[in-house]
């Protein structure tokens, strides 16, 4: 069965505290992997899509990598704007569909 | 990237009524998918709605609970049928138009069911 974990659930935060989160996945094949962003009550906001092992892309203070079997969105000088959900998808080759993980809160503090 | 508008984008619901959400996009696309969010959980995928065709549901979803329309390619409707507090969620329209690169959301309509 597709399935998508991320960890942590929840991450505090101080300011300038550089950290990770984490997304494990098992597929029966992988078109893409996709992080977002969201804020409390807003749709998902796009952030990246990596395809393949080894690739990684960077956004202003993100940086998200992929391995076979999971992705990191490394958060670097993290500031409070950064507070927000952030959510790991996963696209099945065999379809354009999205699997969602549970997400990780994440709350800097000033 | 495309702005897609959700409306409403909220609404609270008499139990036994339906609710109809329309999706609007700005450009064409041919794959729209309608997703839900109850409290506290990450999204769900409900079905996959593409032009021309009757919309795809996902295990756990039917059409009589869940109709859709997708006229063309740059609207569609899901509606919520004969409501219980268990449909109470924020439901999100998706659409990709770049071939599976990238996945945009709508802002949701979030339901209450009372």
């Amino acid at each position: 069965e597709d399935q998508v974990t991320q960890s942590p659930e929840a991450l505090r935060l101080q300011e300038g505290e550089s950290s990770s989160l984490n997304c494990s996945y098992t597929v029966s094949g992988l078109r893409g992997l996709f992080w977002y962003r969201q804020d409390p009550g807003k749709g998902p906001e796009f952030l990246f899509t990596l395809y393949s092992a080894g690739e990684e892309k960077e956004k202003e203070r993100l940086k998200a990598t992929l391995t076979k079997k999971e992705s990191f969105l490394h958060i670097t000088a993290p500031k409070p704007e950064d507070s927000a959900t952030y959510l790991c998808a996963v696209q099945v080759a065999s379809s354009y569909k999205l699997i969602f993980g549970s997400g990780t809160r994440l709350l800097v503090r000033p | 990237s495309a702005v897609i508008s959700q409306k409403p984008s909220r609404d609270i619901c008499q139990r036994g009524t339906s609710l109809t959400i329309q999706c609007q996009v700005d450009s064409q696309v041919t794959m729209m998918f309608w997703y839900r969010q109850q409290p506290g959980q990450s999204l769900t995928l409900i079905a996959t709605a593409n032009q021309g065709s009757e919309a795809t549901y996902e295990s756990g979803f039917v059409i009589d609970k869940f109709p859709i329309s997708r006229p063309n390619l740059t609207f569609s409707t899901l509606t919520v049928s004969n409501m219980s507090p268990e449909d109470s969620s924020i439901y999100l329209c998706s659409v990709d138009m770049t071939q599976g690169s990238r996945a945009f959301f709508g802002q949701g309509t979030r339901l209450t069911v009372v």
